[in-house]
């Protein structure tokens, strides 16, 4: 039982575009998202994350929505950079975080330059 | 102010024998989360500790499994009688406290070889 899907395994992008990674779930009880990327041989590496009594948060490049309704989630990067090619996980949580992660499979973003 | 280690980086084991895991938290956080990840899959919950508790071991195999964070040391992750299986990378989180919207931080991970 898959409860965080993402779709997508790979995504590439020129250099410069907007990137937009994209994440499902399934279980209601979830009310903490995060992305994480993740370096071949290295641990995933915290990026973002949005409670769900937001819609959006925002920390430079990275925007993170969310649409409760749909249960879907949405990563954006812009401008992507050739040092944004990695794999990013999207991830949740119950209890605002303080319990454990579930994760997607994992998206293969290519940044083109 | 380092952040969460992990030994050993690589550890190869025969069938048989018993794998131990290593995390030491970052400096502050006493909540320890231990994820694995199969090749080609995400990572996987397998058990969340604090200080001399476990808190939730509901993702850690029934056997061969255990998991322990001492008042003293790092958190251990331990194997027993290791099949090809559980070749695996197993990666420790940590995080400070029981605040909403706390992120846990990964160290990089220890790759279980098991021949």
């Amino acid at each position: 039982d898959q409860q965080v899907k993402q779709n997508s395994p790979s995504l590439s992008v020129q250099e410069g575009r907007i990137s937009i990674l994209n994440c499902d779930y399934t279980n209601s009880m979830f009310d903490y998202f995060l992305w994480y990327k993740k370096y071949p041989a290295e641990g995933p590496t915290f990026l973002i994350s949005i409670s769900s009594i937001k819609d959006k948060n925002e920390d430079g490049r990275f925007t993170v929505f969310l649409n409760k309704s749909a249960k879907h989630l949405s990563l954006h990067i812009v401008p992507s950079q050739p040092g944004d090619s990695a794999v990013y996980f999207c991830a949740a949580s119950a209890n605002f975080g303080n319990e454990k992660l579930t994760f997607g499979t994992g998206t293969r973003l290519t940044i083109i330059p | 102010n380092a952040g969460v280690m992990q030994n050993p980086r690589h550890l190869v084991r025969r069938r048989g024998q018993e794998a131990r895991l290593r995390c030491s938290p970052m400096k502050g956080h006493s909540h320890v989360y231990w994820y694995r990840q199969l090749p080609e899959e995400g990572l996987k919950f397998m058990v969340y500790l604090q200080k001399e508790n476990i808190i939730d071991e509901s993702g850690m195999p029934k056997e061969r499994f255990s998991a322990e964070f001492p008042k003293e040391g790092p958190s251990i992750l331990r194997i027993q009688q290791v099949v090809r299986g559980d070749s695996a990378a197993y990666f420790c989180a940590s995080s400070p406290r029981m605040d909403p919207g706390n992120e846990q931080f990964f160290g990089p991970g220890t790759r279980l070889t098991v021949l």
